[in-house]
């Protein structure tokens, strides 16, 4: 069984640009969860979607967005980059985001913002 | 307030110890999971074990095992037998409530170096 994907694996971006990262969760999850992994703030979670909607929202600014799709594909926009978002963005998946489902990674996009 | 807190930076064990790295959490739900992440320098985050509140045994996985102790909430992981490729930073991680329409929530995490 596939993993959870994540494209790209690597970005650079200068200040004011926008990025698109994607999410591609395990075959038949529905779950999709999207995590910001910096040195100094550790791992934050972004938003959850289930089913197209988007269930929870941490705690980030609007330039932050997401979107699930009907095959539960997700994908995470940021827009006018900062340099602050330069981070490590990961992606989880789970079949349907109880507790006690473990949420499976994706290798992560870094993103470095000169 | 941390709901996750981990207390030990970095840690070092000899190969073939056991090692067990700790972990406490703060909730006033009753119902709660918790996990334990392993990441690799590579990046990705493997999930290693899992811990339901309610569940009154142990979790164990291989060489993996959860030493939950409720009232003082904690859980701790064990790792028996090290080995050099299980080198890495290690997450605790808790969800509260018994929906699941609650965020994950990570300690900072605890740097283990195994050592030949």
């Amino acid at each position: 069984k596939a993993g959870v994907t994540q494209t790209p694996r690597y970005l650079i971006k200068t200040r004011g640009q926008q990025v698109t990262l994607s999410c591609s969760p395990i075959s038949g999850h529905r779950s999709v969860s999207w995590y910001q992994q910096t040195p100094g703030q550790g791992l934050q979670f972004l938003f959850e979607y289930f089913s197209e909607t988007q269930r929870n929202k941490g705690n980030f600014p609007g330039r932050f967005s997401g979107r699930q799709f009907s095959n539960s594909r997700s994908e995470m926009n940021v827009s006018t980059l900062e340099l602050g978002d330069s981070a490590l963005y990961l992606c989880a998946s789970s079949p349907t985001g109880q507790i006690n489902q473990p949420q499976h990674f994706g290798d992560g996009t870094r993103l470095s913002i000169l | 307030a941390q709901k996750i807190t981990q207390t030990q930076p970095g840690m070092f064990v000899q190969e073939k110890e056991a090692v067990t790295l700790d972990c406490t959490y703060d909730t006033s739900d009753q119902s709660y999971g918790l996990f334990w992440y392993k990441q690799p320098s590579s990046g990705e985050m493997i999930f290693l074990i899992y811990q339901g509140s309610y569940d009154e045994q142990n979790a164990t996985e291989g060489r993996y095992s959860l030493n939950f102790q409720k009232a003082r909430k904690s859980a701790n992981l064990v790792i028996s037998a090290s080995q050099l490729g299980d080198s890495a930073m290690y997450f605790c991680a808790m969800r509260e409530g018994p929906l699941g329409n609650t965020p994950l929530v990570f300690g900072k995490g605890t740097r283990l170096s195994v050592i030949a």
